[in-house]
């Protein structure tokens, strides 16, 4: 398929185990987005990749959590330790990054749900 | 920051009713705008968007928005909703010099055959 492919779909952990969420962008795809939706929440920003750099790290919520890029295609997010409250779907999103900003829409997978037990 | 504020939490309607969702941002400058379906056990994808022109945009499956810069606003509408459009809506704003995307939390849409 041609799509945004993550990797676990479903992923439980007992408290205080480390977790590995994979996401394979749409080829080409510069830019790729990692978000967070917790039950009753919106789509939390987590971190922002532009080829295999992270200019945008602003949304990881503790330094627990932690993304790295290669090749300018598969991301994976970490989390070390998991807590409860981490709890939630994993979302990635990867789109076309032309120059001068973010008009381009994102195509997102079918996400990580992750729960913390 | 930005922020973007989705209104209506869960909305139920019957077929047919004609359908409104509100979306309203805190960015002051050029903005691109986005609304997102996420129906039942499939991911997001992507309605329609604004980036420049016509504020009335017109996106899939007979859904539009208008872009109301004086309001910081960008509803959704459909003038006739079907038992289909069960979904979750998502309103998200992108700044125009900018890479990272602000998601609404969501509106829950339920539609009554």
């Amino acid at each position: 398929g041609a799509g945004v492919s993550q990797s676990p779909s479903n992923k439980v952990t007992e408290k205080g185990k480390d977790v590995e969420l994979r996401c394979d962008p749409i080829s080409g795809h510069t830019a790729l987005y990692w978000y967070r939706q917790s039950l009753g929440q919106g789509l939390e920003f987590l971190i922002y990749f532009q080829g295999n750099s992270a200019p945008d790290k602003s949304g990881l919520p503790s330094d627990r959590f932690s993304a790295e890029r290669t090749g300018g295609s598969v991301s994976t997010l970490t989390i070390q330790r998991t807590q409860q409250e981490d709890s939630a779907v994993y979302l990635c999103a990867s789109s076309l990054l032309p120059p001068g900003g973010g008009n381009q829409p994102q195509h997102f997978g079918d996400g990580t749900r992750l729960s913390i037990l | 920051a930005q922020s973007v504020s989705q209104h209506n939490h869960h909305v139920i309607l019957s077929e047919a009713a004609s359908l409104e969702l509100g979306c309203n941002y805190s960015y002051g400058g050029t903005v691109n705008l986005f609304w997102y379906v996420q129906y039942p056990g499939q991911h997001l994808q992507l309605l329609l968007k604004y980036f420049s022109g016509d504020p009335l945009v017109k996106g899939i499956k007979g859904f539009e928005a208008e872009f109301i810069k004086s309001k910081f606003s960008f509803n959704l509408r459909k003038p006739s909703v079907q038992w289909s459009d069960t979904a979750e809506y998502f309103c998200a704003v992108n700044a125009g010099t900018g890479n990272q995307f602000y998601f609404g939390t969501g509106t829950s849409l339920t539609v009554i055959p």
